[in-house]
């Protein structure tokens, strides 16, 4: 089994839709959750970030982390044709440097 | 530099041959991280570089990978007599330092191997 689970899609919405990504984990020590968006032949870039449970909010973006179920979330509001991207979940433990990340979801905003 | 650069970007060579990947963190990062991506795996980690040294080599799937740091700054990985199952996106990342809030990839270097 692995470490983070994400549901890979493809995920595809009218524009304007509001738009719901997720992961699963299955280690406790997992600390810091962080959501990357991905384009084409392009690095991931760092989206949002969350150090252990609940909300943040940046601008259309809302990340929430719930460690007693192990799932975290990322919800796009008023989605783009821009958001057109892969998005991969990725967390830490609290010591150590490597980043654990899912398989990543594949999102297609249609105008 | 402005942000991560990697080298070269694309890369096709023949099982079996040796093959140098390069990349070049943001100046004045201090830590430096090698993922590989393929197709439906996500990312894995290979190695992390603090400085010139490399606490955590963990992620190394065999003995034809290194990497080396030099100068705290352009990072070599290595892999030697390349498999087909090399074939991956290799992609670097740095942070100012250990950093658990997330790092700067560069674009990746795409390797396959025929």
């Amino acid at each position: 089994q692995k470490e983070v689970e994400q549901d890979p899609g493809p995920l595809s919405v009218p524009e304007g839709a509001i738009v719901s990504l997720n992961c699963t984990y299955s280690n406790s020590a997992f600390q810091y959750f962080m959501w990357y968006r991905q384009y084409s032949r392009k690095g991931p870039e760092l989206l949002m970030y969350t150090y252990s449970s609940g909300n943040k909010e940046d601008g259309r973006f809302t990340a929430q982390v719930d460690k007693s179920s192990k799932y975290i979330s990322l919800f796009i509001r008023d989605s783009q044709p821009s958001d057109s991207a892969t998005y991969l979940c990725a967390m830490s433990k609290n010591t150590g440097n490597q980043f654990y990340f899912g398989t990543g979801t594949s999102l297609t905003v249609i105008p | 530099g402005a942000g991560v650069s990697q080298s070269p970007s694309n890369k096709v060579t023949e099982k079996g041959k040796d093959v140098e990947l390069r990349c070049d963190p943001i100046s004045g990062h201090t830590a430096l991280y090698w993922y590989r991506q393929s197709l439906g795996q996500g990312l894995e980690f290979l190695i992390y570089f603090q400085g010139n040294s490399a606490p955590d080599k963990s992620g190394l799937p065999s003995d034809r990978f290194s990497a080396e740091r030099t100068g705290g700054s352009v990072s070599t990985l290595t892999i030697q007599r390349t498999q087909q199952e090399d074939s991956a996106v290799y992609l670097c990342a740095s942070s100012p330092g250990a950093s658990n809030y997330g790092y700067t990839f560069g674009s990746g270097t795409r390797l396959t191997v025929v």
